[in-house]
Order: C-alpha cells, then structure tokens, then sequence
C-alpha cells in the first residue's frame, strides 16, 4: 500500500517568517494530494490541494508543489501568523482507483511571537 | 462549519461491548469515508461508501462493520471492544469520490474503559 513520509514533525518559526512542510510518497498511480490544518480538539480542516497534473497551486499566503517524478510535495506557508499554529497533515490518495486516503504523520507548527 | 453531521460526540463504554456511529454527510455528497485517529497510529482510512455501496477498504478491522443507507447517512459499527480501540472517529464527505476534496466532520470521541 500507499507510504507517506512527512517532516518535519515539529517546525517553529518566527512570526512573520516563512515555513515549509515536506511530504514524500511511494505509490506512482497517485494522483491527488491535499493538505489538512488540524487544531488542538478540532476537525482537519482542508487547506490547500493539487493534482498530479499541476506543479504547482497557490492560495493567498499558502502554496503547495508537487514534484511527481521525485516523489514529493510540499506546503509552503508565507508570512505566517499565530494563527497558523497547528498540526498540518498531508495526505495521498490510494491510487489504483481507491479512494481513501493516507496521511502523513503530521507537523506540529508552532508560530512564535 | 464543514456540513457533515457525526453524532454522538462523545462515547463512553466498556471492553467488549458494541457501539454504533453516525454520520449524515453534506447536501449532495454520494461519497462516505471513516477514519481513525489516535496518538500512536495517527490518521487511518478505515471504509468508504459511494452511493450505498462500499467503494474501498483500509485498515478496518473485522470487529468493525459499516454501511450507507438510501438516504446517504452512515453507521460505524464497533463491536467487541478493546481498550486500543480509543481512538477519535472522523466522518468524511466528497461529492463522488475520486480526486474530490473530502470533508471532515467534529468526530466521535470513544473511550474504553
């Protein structure tokens, strides 16, 4: 089955810094790649997703890339604010024609003052 | 608020016991997928339904049993109880499934005494 690596498992950055949270996968049928913000308590929330057919997607302060033929993605968070503080997740589709999906380990980000 | 009803929010009960989950996924959302989350094992696919069929099977266990009703809501069904299986149980909806964001309800929180 599908493997997902993340790193790194905590990241603390200054406010107003950027960071970047990187993903690898072993499956190559894989095709869709979303990001999960989950806060202490709470639901994982979707932040951010690409497919395979893109390299590269940008939302306001949040980008992802996707290197398919090295195996690997990231999320990129600029400018980040107390509010970013949380626990990212990647996540893979199961390629083949399923549909779960399997997730990384997480990233604890802490956004320091 | 992401439109995906789990219910109860809380679940306390002992080992060896049954208890069944619900999950009323967001208007128009054929696709149902249940996950676990725990500290060791993290976020794990468990089942998805599409349309009141199963689609796909992850790491669910034997003692674990699920189905989609004609309305499109769905129970998790635990049985046999182990303390291992306190865990936090999360819902998900997608409007068909492959390649679709998926979205995640507030969970059920279940613990075995």
């Amino acid at each position: 089955g599908e493997n997902v690596e993340q790193h790194p498992s905590t990241l603390s950055v200054q406010e107003g810094d950027s960071a970047v949270i990187k993903c690898t996968y072993s499956d190559s049928a894989s095709n869709y790649f979303p990001w999960y913000k989950q806060e202490l308590g709470k639901r994982p929330q979707l932040i951010i997703d690409i497919r395979s057919n893109v390299g590269e997607k940008k939302d306001q302060r949040i980008a992802v890339t996707l290197n398919k033929t090295a195996k690997h993605f990231s999320l990129h968070i600029t400018e980040t604010q107390p509010e970013d503080s949380a626990v990212y997740f990647c996540a893979v589709d199961s390629g083949g024609g399923a549909d779960g999906l399997t997730f990384g380990k997480g990233t604890h980000l802490i956004i320091q003052p | 608020d992401s439109g995906v009803t789990q219910t109860p929010k809380h679940l306390i009960t002992a080992t060896g016991q049954r208890v069944t989950l619900r999950c009323s996924p967001r208007s128009g959302d054929l696709s149902v997928y249940w996950y676990q989350q725990s500290l060791d094992q993290g976020l794990q696919f468990l089942i998805q339904y599409y349309n009141g069929e199963e689609r796909a099977k992850g790491n669910i266990l034997e003692r674990f049993s699920a189905q989609q009703f004609p309305d499109l809501h769905s129970e998790l069904n635990l049985s046999s109880l182990e303390l291992g299986d306190s865990a936090l149980y999360f819902c998900a909806s997608s409007a068909q499934g492959v390649l679709e964001p998926q979205h995640f309800g507030d969970g059920t929180r279940l613990s075995i005494l």
